[in-house]
């Protein structure tokens, strides 16, 4: 069965420090994965995607993740955070239509 | 480009009512979404459509929701009769195709509040 795990469900960093948010998938073929962010109150926004390739991908607002297929993981980085950062990210996996999201994870941002 | 546009963004209602969650899609996506959000079961895919005509309706709970595509720019959901436990954040989203290589653009969503 398709399916996401995101094993934390919140993460508290201080402003400036480094970020990794994991995630972990299950797929029966070569998936296309994905970061969203959510913020208070707003639609989910694409952060970037994989579908083949490069197993780095460069997203917006200076995100990066790592596609590891040995590890089934798609983790998004991000090497100093900022305070605007602060909000929800989900990690999906789809096949040709549909997107499976995970839980998600809340980051909190502290000055 | 407005981007998906929902209405209203908030609903409270009570149990037993009809309630109808509108959505816009951007202009010239070919497929619209429906998702719905809850602390238990995060967000969940409702159905979806293509080209107007609904794909996939899996998702949906129940018999009491109900989802319409008329034309390309504007779809409903409806739950008839509302309950509580149908208290959550819906979300519409759009998308040039339904592969999910397209970006699925999402709504501000609407907050629905069954008492």
């Amino acid at each position: 069965a398709q399916s996401v795990t995101q094993p934390d469900i919140h993460i508290t960093v201080s402003e400036g420090a480094s970020l990794e948010l994991r995630c972990n998938y299950s797929y029966g073929a070569t998936p296309y994965l994905f970061w969203y962010v959510q913020s208070p109150g707003q639609g989910l926004q694409l952060l970037l995607k994989y579908f083949s390739g490069d197993t780095l991908v460069q997203g917006i607002k200076g995100f990066e993740a790592e596609f590891k297929r040995s590890q089934s993981s798609f983790n998004l980085r991000k090497p100093s955070v900022h305070w605007s950062d602060a909000a929800e990210y989900f990690c999906a996996v789809g096949g040709y239509n549909k997107l499976i999201f995970g839980a998600g994870t809340r980051l909190a941002v502290h000055p | 480009d407005a981007g998906v546009i929902q209405s209203p963004r908030h609903e409270v209602t009570e149990m037993g009512q009809e309630v109808t969650l509108r959505c816009k899609p951007i202009s010239g996506h070919n497929s619209l979404f429906w998702y719905r959000q809850t602390m238990m079961r995060g967000l969940e895919l409702l159905i979806y459509f293509n080209n107007n005509v609904p794909i996939d309706d899996s998702g949906m709970p129940e018999d009491r929701f109900s989802a319409k595509m008329p034309n390309a720019s504007f779809s409903t959901l409806k739950i008839q009769p509302s309950e509580p436990r149908d208290s959550a954040v819906y979300f519409c989203a759009s998308s040039l195709a339904p592969d999910s290589r397209y970006e699925q653009y999402f709504g501000p969503g609407t907050r629905l509040t069954v008492t």
